[in-house]
């Protein structure tokens, strides 16, 4: 079975800095899924980024920018110039490549994100 | 984007009595939906899988006689929580994966945070 760890229960950034939250997560199947999950206050989740794990080149959208390393099994996210609005809850999920429909996402314990102005 | 709808988004029950939850996929079709419950500050824990047409299928340490699952069309899926009690009170989220291959997407629904009296 996969298993997701995320070993930061909390990280603290101010406004306009860079933060990275750190993911590793277990494996023994060479293709796969992972995402970062973004989940407010309002408890919607928000896909924030997401990496197929046959592409080396790691995924970027906007702000958010990913660090796999496969060999490590790490799936790190850096957020740059952070915003208020960026305060959450991270969550770090893997999901296997069977394409059958049923494999779901296995999710870490979560990284909440405190923002300072 | 693909858009899931979920509701009630709360509901306030007493002891003894069943509350429905209904997720639908409002854009696209979905074969296969997943039920998912949050306790406080804690990470999503996958319940069931869904399928249309067939029977839900639990993970270990559900019931499936108190958490009944139907998954009636391709479009909806409803969560029964029977007899309620005060220990089935948290949050309980749904996600639908579109069919037709490829998509390694989950779309979340926002939620619904079950109180039992």
């Amino acid at each position: 079975a996969q298993t997701v760890t995320q070993s930061q229960p909390e990280m603290s950034v101010q406004e306009a800095e860079t933060v990275t939250l750190s993911c590793t997560y277990d494996t023994s199947e060479s293709d796969y899924y992972l995402f970062w999950y973004k989940q407010p206050p309002s408890r919607q989740m928000i896909l924030v980024i997401r990496q197929e794990a046959y592409k080396q080149q790691n995924a970027t959208e906007n702000r958010f920018s990913v660090n796999f390393q496969k060999a490590a099994k790490s799936f790190s996210l850096k957020i740059s110039d952070s915003q208020l609005g960026d305060a959450a809850m991270y969550f770090c999920a893997y999901r296997s490549a069977d394409d059958s429909g049923y494999s779901t996402l296995t999710f870490g314990k979560g990284t909440m994100l405190l923002v300072s102005p | 984007g693909a858009v899931v709808s979920q509701h009630p988004s709360r509901v306030i029950c007493k002891s003894g009595t069943s509350v429905k939850i209904e997720c639908r996929s409002l854009d696209f079709q979905a074969t296969t939906m997943f039920w998912y419950r949050q306790f406080p500050k804690k990470s999503l824990m996958l319940m069931a899988t869904s399928n249309e047409g067939s029977k839900a299928t639990y993970e270990q340490g559900v019931e499936k006689d108190k958490f009944l699952i139907n998954h009636a069309s391709l479009t909806l899926s409803t969560l029964t929580v029977t007899s309620a009690h005060p220990e089935d009170s948290s949050f309980y989220i749904c996600s639908a994966r579109p069919d037709g291959g490829g998509s390694e997407k989950l779309f979340f629904g926002s939620g619904t945070q079950l109180s039992v009296l």
